[in-house]
């Protein structure tokens, strides 16, 4: 079955570059969305399909998604970006999510 | 305002049953692709199960299948799922979540908590 795997754990200073990997056979063929899950909240949709935000969320979330590897990019983080991270795409009639990365801004 | 609002959770013994409701407001339910998902305490996000527009198709996830029957009333703006012959396993918080057949979800509910336990 497919499957979607993450780091557990990213870690980023205030104002730099994080980057979370999402790793699945060819998820570059199809289209991989992001959610951000802040503790004690519903998960929010940050990207969707491979690159779009949807209205609301800040210009510092960017995706790519291309081969076996889609990315989440959070440019200037801050602090209130620290939460669970995680990559979903649709295979074979299942939504399939990733495993989830916890990121903590330091 | 668009929101989803989950209801039915609670406190089950193992091997007995839960209904859980979803009702949506701000938006038409009939144009949207409905899912449940869940999430077991501290853990990740697991996809249940999927119905589509009109009812048909139904999808679920191996671990459900053949347990859990998803259902939506349309005139209700309303998702349903009925949980039987629960397992301890299954204590999770249960999320409803729209997709509009772009295989993302662009709103979910708060959660609704479902614990089996003796």
């Amino acid at each position: 079955s497919f499957e979607l795997t993450q780091p557990p754990s990213v870690s980023v200073s205030p104002g730099q570059t994080a980057s979370i990997i999402c790793s699945g056979d060819n998820l570059g063929d199809k289209s991989a969305s992001w959610y951000q899950q802040k503790p004690g909240q519903s998960p929010v949709l940050v990207i969707y399909q491979d690159t779009k935000r949807p209205s609301g969320i800040p210009e510092r979330f960017s995706g790519s998604n291309s081969g076996n590897t889609a990315t989440l990019t959070i440019s200037g983080t801050q602090a209130v970006d620290e939460a669970d991270y995680y990559c979903q795409a649709w295979d074979s009639n299942n939504y399939v999510f990733g495993t989830g990365t916890k990121v903590t801004v330091l | 305002q668009v929101q989803l609002v989950e209801s039915g959770g609670g406190l089950v013994k193992p091997g007995g049953s839960l209904r859980l409701s979803c009702e949506a407001s701000g938006f038409i339910l009939s144009d949207y692709y409905m899912s449940w998902i869940r999430q077991a305490p501290g853990k990740g996000l697991e996809w249940v199960s999927y119905i589509s527009t009109s009812g048909s198709p139904i999808y679920y996830a191996d671990s459900v299948k053949g347990r859990f029957t998803i259902s939506r009333d349309n005139a209700k703006n309303s998702l349903y799922l009925q949980m039987n012959s629960l397992r301890a396993e299954d204590t999770a918080v249960y999320y409803c979540a729209r997709d509009l057949g772009s295989g993302y979800y662009s709103i979910w509910g708060q959660g609704t908590l479902v614990t089996v336990s003796s």
